[in-house]
């Protein structure tokens, strides 16, 4: 099994700040599998990044998906309110699948 | 618009079983399939398996595979999870969520199925 690294577990930040989330894996990860979700308080999780760098849609393009092999990156460029939350990374190949274990971005 | 709407609030005992589900609209549902995920309170996303809606195909968690069994019924669009022999681990939030067609990436999501597992 894949396991997925998350860093760093919190992340504090103020709004117009610039936000990098790390995500490595175990072993190599095909870039067509590796996704990054955004989960708020009492919501369902919401699909950001799909394919390691292609915008689900509707989603501002302030964020955007990096990556390859092991090491995967999700940054937002300029911070809105509505952008402090858990995210997690996410690999869906076909024989395998797992969670990241979450980056909580909050207002510093 | 796609839509899952899931099956509300379950208390269980230890040993007893539970059976969720996921009613789809809005899109072909043999045309895709469904993830099931869980969260423990105050804890992150535990891939439990999925479905095909289209042949039926099943994947499990390996940690789950004895005491999951996954369903679809197409003449409802409606998906099922069934968690037998529940513990108080079992305690979380469950979520479906759509994938596919080509593949198995959750993109909508059910709002969630909160199931207690308490004596």
């Amino acid at each position: 099994e894949i396991v997925l690294t998350q860093s760093p577990g919190t992340l504090s930040l103020s709004p117009g700040e610039r936000a990098t989330l790390s995500c490595r894996a175990s072993q190599s990860v095909t870039s067509t599998y590796l996704a990054w979700y955004q989960q708020k308080p009492g919501q369902a999780p919401r699909l950001l990044v799909y394919g390691a760098s292609s915008r689900a849609t509707g989603i501002p393009d302030r964020f955007s998906g990096s990556g390859s092999g092991t090491d995967f990156t999700l940054t937002i460029s300029r911070l809105e309110p509505e952008d402090f939350a858990v995210y997690y990374c996410h690999q869906y190949d076909w024989s395998s699948f797992t969670f990241g274990q979450g980056t909580k971005l909050e207002i510093k | 618009q796609v839509q899952l709407v899931q099956s509300g609030a379950e208390v269980k005992k230890p040993g007893a079983s539970v059976k969720v589900s996921c009613k789809a609209s809005g899109y072909t549902f043999t045309s895709y399939g469904f993830t099931w995920v869980r969260q423990a309170p105050g804890q992150g996303l535990e891939w439990m398996g999925y479905i095909s809606a289209y042949n039926g195909n099943t994947m499990y968690a390996h940690n789950l595979r004895d005491r999951v069994t996954m369903t679809t019924d197409t003449s409802t669009s409606t998906a099922y999870m069934e968690v037998r022999s529940l513990t108080s681990d079992d305690t979380a939030v469950y979520y479906c969520a759509r994938w596919g067609p080509l593949e198995p990436l959750p993109d909508y999501w059910g709002q969630g199925t909160l199931v207690t597992v308490s004596a």
